[in-house]
């Protein structure tokens, strides 16, 4: 597609709950990034794919959070047993070389 | 450490010259960036610079790097009320891997 594409775009769920939220790069991008950004805060680097490289976890915050690439092209940022502390905005990012990242919209997830 | 940092709020009036500050702290980042997040919005690429430059210009955004200083600065010519918006400065460093982003420095354009 012409951007990169997140959903949903809005998420609430009760807390315990797991979610999954989805990034589309756009095509032919092979480095994509999850960022979160919480209420008033900067961005927080979560997870980076690059190609067919081992993915970077070293940003997730728990054990409760998961991603994966399917294809080198799809991702799914997995949040399992959802806390309040866990509600922000949930950013993807793709790029094709240093020059051109690209991110989405986002999804707001928002735990109660 | 590896903070990058910003101020958190600038005001300026309509037509004035706004200038957004950032101070990042490796001297191997490759390039900087500056995005724009306009509310509820993602964020925007406006412009970037590699670090063997000292300046880049694009139509009312100027960018200047002191690479001695570790200093980015964002100049935006003309302000209009369109550009308010929160604006994060970031880099990336020798490995490649991941940005590290300035926590945003809020645009108020006043009229």
């Amino acid at each position: 597609g012409a951007g990169v594409s997140q959903s949903p775009s809005n998420k609430v769920t009760e807390k315990g709950k797991d979610v999954e939220l989805r990034c589309d790069p756009i095509s032919g991008h092979t480095a994509l990034y999850w960022y979160r950004q919480s209420l008033g805060q900067g961005l927080e680097f979560l997870i980076y794919f690059q190609g067919n490289s081992a993915p970077d976890k070293s940003g997730l915050p728990s054990d409760r959070f998961s991603a994966e690439r399917t294809g080198g092209s799809v991702s799914t940022l997995t949040i399992q047993r959802t806390q309040q502390e866990d509600s922000a905005v949930y950013l993807c990012a793709s790029s094709l070389d240093l020059q051109g990242y690209t991110f989405g919209s986002g999804t707001r997830l928002t735990v109660v | 450490g590896e903070d990058v940092e910003q101020s958190l709020f600038l005001s300026v009036r309509e037509g004035d010259s706004s200038v957004i500050n950032c101070t990042y702290t490796d001297s191997s980042s490759t390039y900087l960036y500056w995005y724009k997040q306009e509310p509820g919005a993602g964020l925007q690429l406006l412009t970037y610079i590699f670090s063997n430059m000292d300046m880049k210009q694009d139509q009312r955004l100027t960018v200047l790097l002191n690479k001695k200083d570790k200093h980015l600065s964002l100049r935006i010519a003309d302000t209009q009320t369109g550009d308010s918006a929160i604006y994060f400065c970031a880099e990336i460093r020798y490995n490649f891997n991941k940005f590290y982003f300035g926590s945003g420095t809020k645009l108020n354009v006043k009229p």
